[in-house]
């Protein structure tokens, strides 16, 4: 079955970077996209950016550009996020799943709580 | 790119049905028939109900039914569950970001 496990939480000061990890199993893992999907405590849904697990290709939320890179390792099957510069705002679960496209995100993983704090 | 418009909150009792909006524009979901709905349990990760305006995946409950008129799509519960009680939010393609989330709405069971 599709699964899809992240790596666990993680507490960061103000300025940090922090890199989450997606390993996926159960499917072939370049025949689809990963998005990212980010939820700050009592808010709601936050898309962050896809990457193509087939060619690396990326797209990203503006308001993160030059803040998040993407990456996949196809040999593993692992999708890492990391964002930069990190700021009390960006405390979040942050969720990676599996993107067929045409806005179907149809498996998740199970988040990874960010605390950004000093 | 706002986030697509949904309401705060809808209730129902038991065995009813509830519609839930999701208000775009042209450039998201009056653009394309790529909206998706997504239920979320408080603490667990959203779950895909709903996909290209009104495809249920398999496994998911034909009590649930989605359905679009210009830029406004709508998820309908039908025969309302306790179980059902859930944050539910939208989701659209855009021309400009890829995606964008609806607000969010609150269903209660009442």
């Amino acid at each position: 079955q599709v699964q899809l496990v992240q790596s666990g939480a993680e507490v960061k000061k103000p300025g940090a970077s922090v890199k989450v990890s997606c390993k996926a199993s159960g499917y072939t893992f370049t025949s689809y996209g990963i998005s990212w999907v980010r939820q700050a405590p009592g808010q709601g849904l936050e898309w962050m950016g896809w990457i193509s697990a087939y060619n690396g290709n990326t797209n990203y939320a503006q308001k993160l550009q030059g803040r998040v890179t993407m990456t996949t390792d196809t040999s593993t099957s692992t999708a890492y996020m990391e964002l930069r510069s990190l700021r009390s705002d960006d405390t979040a679960v942050y969720y990676c799943a599996r993107d067929a496209g045409s806005a179907v995100v149809d498996y998740w993983g199970q988040g990874t709580l960010v605390t950004v704090s000093s | 790119q706002s986030a697509l418009t949904q309401p705060a909150s809808v209730s129902g009792s038991p065995g009813q049905s509830i519609t839930i909006s999701c208000t775009g524009t042209s450039s998201d979901v009056g653009g394309y028939n790529y909206v998706s709905w997504y239920q979320q349990h408080p603490g667990k990760a959203p779950k895909l109900m709903i996909y290209e305006v009104s495809n249920r995946p398999s496994g998911v409950s034909n009590r649930f039914s989605g359905s679009k008129s210009g830029n406004t799509a709508s998820l309908t519960i039908s025969g309302l569950q306790a179980e059902d009680e859930a944050d539910y939010y939208c989701s659209s393609y855009t021309s400009s970001i890829l995606y964008v989330f609806g607000t969010g709405t609150k269903v209660t069971v009442l």
